[in-house]
């Protein structure tokens, strides 16, 4: 079974640019996550999907940070403009979740982004 | 709010040892607590979930143990080896994952 996979891996860039982030989900799994990893840090949830609506995204920065997930599959996330604070790791993971009750969630291996 | 604390933030141990991280949250509501390693560069995988009804859950050389009343969970590492050297995370899920900050291991030969 493939993984959830994410692109790009790396990506530098400097300040007041933009940037987004793709993952691929686990095939079949209805709820995507996005989380923040800042260094030395553990990861924050940023957004959670269940299919294509939002759940939860009570820690998204909406100034800068904007998420979608189209057909409920594939999701994007963008950041306009990034900050130096935004340099992260930024996970993404999927989970099965077709009730209500939480389950085991697989993640990604992560886009680490630098702003300079 | 719930916050989850692990202890210690590093641990450096010669391999064979047995070990024991800790891992404290402020909330006892939750629906389950998982352990997650991560190596570096990569994403994070799930070791063990334990049910918030559960009191513990083994797998191989690894037992996660629960105590939700107190807030703590432990994670036994038994006969470690150099493989075993990443960061453990622990995370409670309240509806969402709520993580530690982790602990960094390094067995070394």
């Amino acid at each position: 079974e493939a993984g959830v996979a994410q692109s790009p891996r790396y990506k530098i860039i400097e300040k007041r640019q933009s940037v987004a982030f793709w993952c691929n989900p686990i095939s079949g799994h209805a709820t995507l996550y996005w989380y923040q990893q800042i260094l030395g840090q553990g990861p924050k949830l940023l957004i959670q999907f269940q299919n294509n609506g939002v759940v939860d995204d009570s820690q998204l920065p909406k100034d800068r940070f904007s998420a979608e997930r189209l057909k409920g599959v594939d999701s994007t996330l963008k950041i306009q403009p990034a900050k130096l604070e935004d340099s992260a790791v930024y996970l993404c993971a999927s989970s099965l979740r077709r009730t209500g009750s939480p389950d085991t969630q697989y993640f990604g291996p992560g886009t680490r982004l630098t702003v300079l | 709010k719930q916050e989850v604390t692990q202890i210690p933030a590093a641990l450096s141990v010669p391999e064979g040892e047995n070990l024991v991280l800790n891992c404290s949250f402020t909330d006892s509501a939750i629906y389950n607590l998982q352990w997650f390693r991560q190596d570096p560069g990569k994403g994070l995988t799930s070791l063990l979930l334990i049910q918030s009804s559960q009191r513990e859950q083994t797998s191989g050389r690894l037992n996660a143990s629960l105590d939700k009343s107190s807030g703590r969970s432990t994670l036994y590492i038994a006969a470690s080896q150099p493989g075993d050297s990443a960061t453990y995370l622990c995370a409670v899920n309240t509806d969402k994952l709520i993580f530690g900050t982790g602990t960094r291991l390094q067995v070394f030969p």
